[in-house]
């Protein structure tokens, strides 16, 4: 089946520094990914839509600023989170859609938990 | 404005006895649902979906969810359930009609399986 990798799968950093997270998909080329970010306890939330090759697309609310994401090839996406502050600790998921496959289905990667001290 | 409702925080099943997380959504065209299955500190493991076809549709690990459009619902079934079972599911929903392929979470439903 087709498989998201992350990475780092645990960061912990000083408020103020950026961490950069790293999304692949190891068996599949991927032009569209997703990053998601689930408090404790609580759902996941659409962050950004990743699009290989352009700009990404932000949710209402989101920093555009803030979580800079890069999609440069069709197997990975970065998110990186810039001038961390502790708000931003959080378990960050990213997921993606098989490029030229059935269209309906999200495979995750297995989460990012960022801890900012 | 899709959305997604799991009426239950935690569902408490005796193993052995069958189970279900229910799902409620809303959408203005035709609904693609799934189920997700997530694990402590894990992402989200894939167990079914309903795109279109028959109303019943079977996934990973025996479960099984049945789409019933009169009442946007797409509840999450099991006949018997095991321990290992026990794990948070979160349903999902994409709105075919707007074309936009992120999906909408529920709250998330935690069981718990009893030995």
């Amino acid at each position: 089946g087709a498989v998201v990798s992350q990475h780092p799968s645990r960061v912990i950093c000083k408020s103020g520094t950026s961490v950069k997270i790293e999304c692949r998909s190891l068996d599949f080329q991927a032009t569209t990914m997703f990053w998601y970010r689930q408090f404790p306890k609580q759902s996941l939330m659409l962050m950004a839509t990743s699009n290989e090759g352009s700009k990404a697309t932000y949710e209402q609310g989101v920093e555009k600023d803030k979580f800079l994401i890069n999609h440069a090839s069709l197997t990975l996406s970065t998110l990186t989170v810039t001038s961390a502050h502790p708000e931003d600790s959080s378990f960050y998921i990213c997921s993606a859609f098989i490029s030229g496959g059935p269209s309906d289905t999200q495979y995750f990667g297995p989460g990012t938990r960022l801890t900012v001290l | 404005a899709q959305s997604v409702a799991q009426p239950e925080d935690q569902v408490n099943v005796a193993e052995g006895n069958p189970l279900t997380v229910k799902c409620t959504y809303s959408v203005s065209g035709n609904p693609y649902l799934f189920w997700y299955v997530q694990y402590p500190n894990r992402g989200l493991q894939f167990l079914l979906k309903y795109i279109t076809g028959d109303n019943l549709v079977k996934g990973s690990y025996g479960f099984e969810a049945e789409f019933n459009k009169s009442q946007t619902s797409f509840h999450l079934k099991k006949p018997s359930a095991l321990v290992s079972d026990s794990a948070l599911y979160f349903c999902a929903v994409r709105d075919s009609y707007t074309g936009r392929r992120a999906l909408t979470f529920g709250s998330g439903t935690r069981l718990q399986v009893q030995p």
